[in-house]
């Protein structure tokens, strides 16, 4: 059973536009949500996080807003750049399972110089 | 200072064999996580080690599966006889704590013929 749902395997942006990558879950339970970004042939690297007592959180061009009663976590990256093309993952986690983590299966963002 | 390190980065074995993956955390980081993605799925999650507290096996796949973690630091996970499911990029990760960011290994690509 997937609680971490990313439904778009793949988006392709023009460098300079805005990319949104969307991830939803099931589990209202969640109070802690992360992006990670993975280069091909390398780890995920943390991103941009945020706490369910925030709706926004910004990091430079990455902005992370999350919609509680939609169940709905999105990434923004503006502007984006050819060196953003990876695979991003979205994973939540809540109080009583602190040690793990659900990810999303991914979504891979291109983006076209 | 040095990042999550994981051996082999490849390994290739014929179904039926035992396998050994290796995981080197972030020096003083208490909680070790393996995860594993198979093709086209997210990270799925395996096994956590916190401290001296006993694993969260909750995530083993079959008790073909376990792992250890040897004096607070390195980790084995063991797979006995392998088999073509089981392939897949078997990651690890370290965070200073037990719940919060978490620090990805390169992964091995464990490929079972």
């Amino acid at each position: 059973d997937q609680q971490v749902k990313q439904n778009s395997p793949s988006l392709s942006v023009q460098e300079g536009r805005i990319s949104i990558l969307n991830c939803d879950y099931t589990n209202s339970m969640f109070d802690y949500f992360l992006w990670y970004k993975k280069y091909p042939a390398e780890g995920p690297t943390f991103l941009i996080s945020i706490s369910s007592i925030k709706d926004k959180n910004e990091d430079g061009r990455f902005t992370v807003f999350l919609n509680k009663s939609a169940k709905h976590l999105s990434l923004h990256i503006v502007p984006s750049q050819p060196g953003d093309s990876a695979v991003y993952f979205c994973a939540a986690s809540f109080p009583s399972t602190g040690n793990q983590f659900y990810f999303g299966t991914g979504t891979s963002l291109t983006v076209i110089p | 200072g040095a990042g999550v390190s994981q051996s082999p980065s490849n390994k290739v074995t014929e179904k039926g064999k035992d396998v050994e993956l290796r995981c080197d955390p972030i020096s003083g980081h208490t909680a070790l996580y393996w995860y594993r993605q198979s093709l086209g799925q997210g990270l799925e999650f395996l096994i956590y080690f916190q401290g001296n507290s006993a694993p969260d096996k909750s995530g083993l796949p079959s008790d073909r599966f376990s792992a250890e973690r040897t004096g607070g630091s390195v980790s084995t996970l063991t797979i006995q006889r392998t088999q073509q499911e089981d392939s897949a990029v078997y990651l690890c990760a370290s965070s200073p704590r037990g719940a919060g960011t978490q620090y990805f290994g390169p992964g091995t690509r464990l490929t079972v013929l």
